[in-house]
């Protein structure tokens, strides 16, 4: 069935780098635009990027840039975020989120993983 | 940047109330806002895109109107099931949430 299949849980070190994955299936991967948000405890829903999964380009929000790195492997249908330099700010549940198809970015997400939490502690 | 003023932050209604929540956007964003329900522990849900449009499968008691830099979100008779935060969304924004409880 068409789902988003998300990573598990990860508790991390602040100064550390955490990479979720998101795999895709049910669907053909490279052609819907692919988002990540988080939602720290709480709190409301955060855009941090997104990825086209055809050609690999990206957009991060300004206030990830240079800390978040967004990539794809076509051949397993996956996404991942990887998030940078964790302070305990960056506990949060990390949702992978689909955008709907067309060779240009909708700006909803129709299709959402279940999320991973990611714990920032020392 | 555009921002999105959701209110009111939380309500509490009866089952069969009609219930509204309004965004407000700080710029002329035309049509492009969407909104979705999200449930405790659960990922949250698109339930109108492009102002106006249901979601295929969503409840006709689910709406929303509105265009430019003003929207409303109504459902028309809430339901035990339509407890939730509902959030407003316009490209990498997101309102602050709505969470509606029954009284």
């Amino acid at each position: 069935q068409v789902q988003l299949v998300q990573s598990g849980a990860e508790v991390k070190k602040p100064g550390a780098s955490v990479k979720v994955s998101c795999k895709a299936s049910g669907y053909t991967f490279t052609g819907y635009y692919m988002h990540w948000v988080r939602q720290a405890p709480g709190q409301g829903l955060e855009w941090m990027g997104w990825i086209n999964p055809n050609s690999g380009g990206t957009n991060y929000a300004q206030k990830f840039q240079g800390r978040v790195t967004m990539t794809r492997d076509t051949s397993i249908s996956t996404a991942y975020m990887e998030l940078s330099r964790l302070r305990s700010d960056d506990t949060a549940v990390y949702y992978c989120a689909r955008d709907p198809p067309t060779v240009t970015l909708h700006w909803y997400f129709d299709l959402w993983g279940r999320g991973t939490l990611v714990t920032v502690s020392s | 940047d555009i921002q999105m003023t959701q209110s009111p932050s939380s309500l509490s209604a009866s089952v069969g109330d009609r219930v509204t929540i309004t965004c407000q956007a700080s710029q002329d964003i035309s049509n492009y806002l969407n909104w979705y329900q999200q449930k405790p522990g659960k990922a949250p849900k698109l339930l109108i895109y492009d102002a106006s449009n249901l979601e295929t499968g969503v409840p006709s008691r689910f709406s929303g109107s509105g265009s430019g830099t003003d929207f409303t979100f109504t459902i028309s008779s809430l339901q035990p099931e339509d407890i939730a935060t509902y959030y407003c969304q316009q490209r990498g924004t997101f309102g602050g949430g709505t969470k509606v409880e029954i009284k």
